[in-house]
């Protein structure tokens, strides 16, 4: 069946640092991949997306870009800021449901 | 708008009691979801309603009964609570379909003991 890979966490940076989260997928057909954010407290919210084989998703200086050939969907920022601590979620999608990654804990100090 | 509400914000419950989850949105989306969120599993699909007037069985089903009341309201139904469905409950709604983004509700707290 579908499922997403994603690095586990937590993962520290300190602020102005580079950040990488990996995720990788398996899925039949074309699945649509999404990263979600989730805050403290809060449920989660769309960061990304992309629908098709290299679509670059972008927001709030996040990107990432859908790799058919390594079935990958890699999150990055170029400089990380405290605001960004939250927990990371891959999901992909191949019609009705989403199927999510277990999510990544980032921690940015100060 | 308010978006995606959900009552009641924190339970708990003894095993075996029952109780109903509320979800309700305002944006007018054909599609509603509940999810559960354990430590270190990520979000599993309890159960989805593509549209008004149906629904579906996600990943994880068992001990859970779901109602889309309408458009808006989408209730999950425990009726006999077990310590195994102490979690996090996340309701969300999208216009139709996961191809599109999917609005999640603050999430219910349920503590079974």
């Amino acid at each position: 069946g579908d499922s997403v890979t994603q690095m586990e966490g937590p993962v520290t940076l300190s602020e102005e640092a580079f950040l990488t989260i990996n995720c990788t997928y398996t899925a039949t057909g074309y699945p649509s991949l999404f990263w979600y954010v989730q805050y403290p407290g809060e449920g989660l919210q769309l960061l990304l997306k992309a629908t098709k084989a290299d679509d670059k998703g972008s927001n709030k200086g996040f990107e990432a870009t859908y790799r058919k050939e390594t079935t990958s969907f890699h999150l990055e920022k170029g400089s990380v800021q405290v605001s960004d601590s939250a927990v990371y979620f891959c999901a992909l999608s191949t019609g009705y449901a989403l199927n999510f990654g277990k999510g990544t804990s980032l921690l940015v100090t100060p | 708008n308010a978006g995606v509400t959900q009552t009641p914000k924190f339970q708990v419950l003894k095993t075996g009691q029952s109780m109903t989850l509320q979800c309700a949105q305002d944006m007018n989306h054909n599609s509603m979801y509940w999810y559960r969120q354990d430590p270190g599993m990520g979000l599993r699909l309890i159960y989805y309603s593509a549209s008004e007037g149906t629904t579906d069985k996600g990943e994880v089903p068992n001990g859970y009964n779901v109602s889309r009341l309408n458009k808006r309201e989408f209730s999950l139904r425990l009726e006999s609570a077990a310590p195994s469905q102490t979690s996090v409950y996340f309701c969300a709604s999208s216009e139709l379909g996961a191809l599109n983004e999917q609005y999640f509700g603050p999430g219910t707290r349920l503590t079974v003991t």
